[in-house]
């Protein structure tokens, strides 16, 4: 049961126009989302988290917008650049029920940015 | 801030014999690692929660006496596949929590296991 969903295996943009990277999810207990950039053979690297109190956040070019009532986020890369080409992680962090904090990652999505 | 090494970078062993890959926090303390494996093209799959002092926590499915975990440091967590076999080759990645606090998890850059 994938808790967390990320529908589009691949993503392809031109430079300079903006990227767009779905995530769904199903466990309403989730209470922070992160998204992590993965490029090959290296671990991934945060880029962005938004609480699940607010329904934006927004660092340089990067935005994370969060619909509580559709389970649904997304990110924004505006304007893309051929050095975001890689592979997008979102992830959800909950507490359990051992009370350590856990995050779930979805498949991940590969953004091409094409000069 | 927030650097987490993994030793080795990439390891090649034999079937039947042991590795061990160290997990860093450089510039925290961190109460709790976190390991991971990749498949090819897929998601990162949590395999054991390292927490200091105390014993590792395993997902379903992980074999604790195939994959040991110490955390003997706040810095400092060790993975060690036991009787190494071909279908344990993966990418194996551990992650760290400050002990600070937040929800935030940083990456080590991953160890690609080959057994042979």
């Amino acid at each position: 049961d994938q808790q967390v969903k990320q529908n589009s295996p691949s993503l392809s943009v031109q430079e300079g126009r903006i990227s767009i990277l779905n995530c769904d999810y199903t466990n309403s207990m989730f209470d922070y989302f992160l998204w992590y950039k993965k490029y090959p053979a290296e671990g991934p690297t945060f880029l962005i988290s938004i609480s699940s109190i607010k329904d934006k956040n927004e660092d340089g070019r990067f935005t994370v917008f969060l619909n509580k009532s559709a389970k649904h986020l997304s990110l924004h890369i505006v304007p893309s650049q051929p050095g975001d080409s890689a592979v997008y992680f979102c992830a959800a962090s909950h507490i359990l029920d051992t009370g350590r904090r856990a995050l779930t990652f979805g498949s991940g999505t590969r953004l091409q940015v094409q000069p | 801030g927030a650097v987490v090494s993994q030793h080795p970078s990439r390891v090649i062993c034999k079937s039947g014999t042991s590795v061990k890959i160290e997990c860093r926090s450089l510039d925290f303390q961190a109460t709790t690692m976190f390991w991971y494996r990749q498949f090819p093209k897929k998601s990162l799959m949590l395999m054991a929660t390292s927490n200091e002092g105390s014993k590792a926590t395993y997902e379903q499915g992980v074999e604790k006496d195939k994959f040991l975990i110490n955390h003997a440091s706040l810095t400092l967590s060790t993975l060690t596949v036991t009787s190494a076999h071909p279908e344990d080759s993966s990418f194996y990645i551990c992650s760290a929590s400050p002990t600070s606090g937040g929800y935030e998890q940083y990456f080590g850059p991953g160890t690609r296991l080959t057994v042979t």
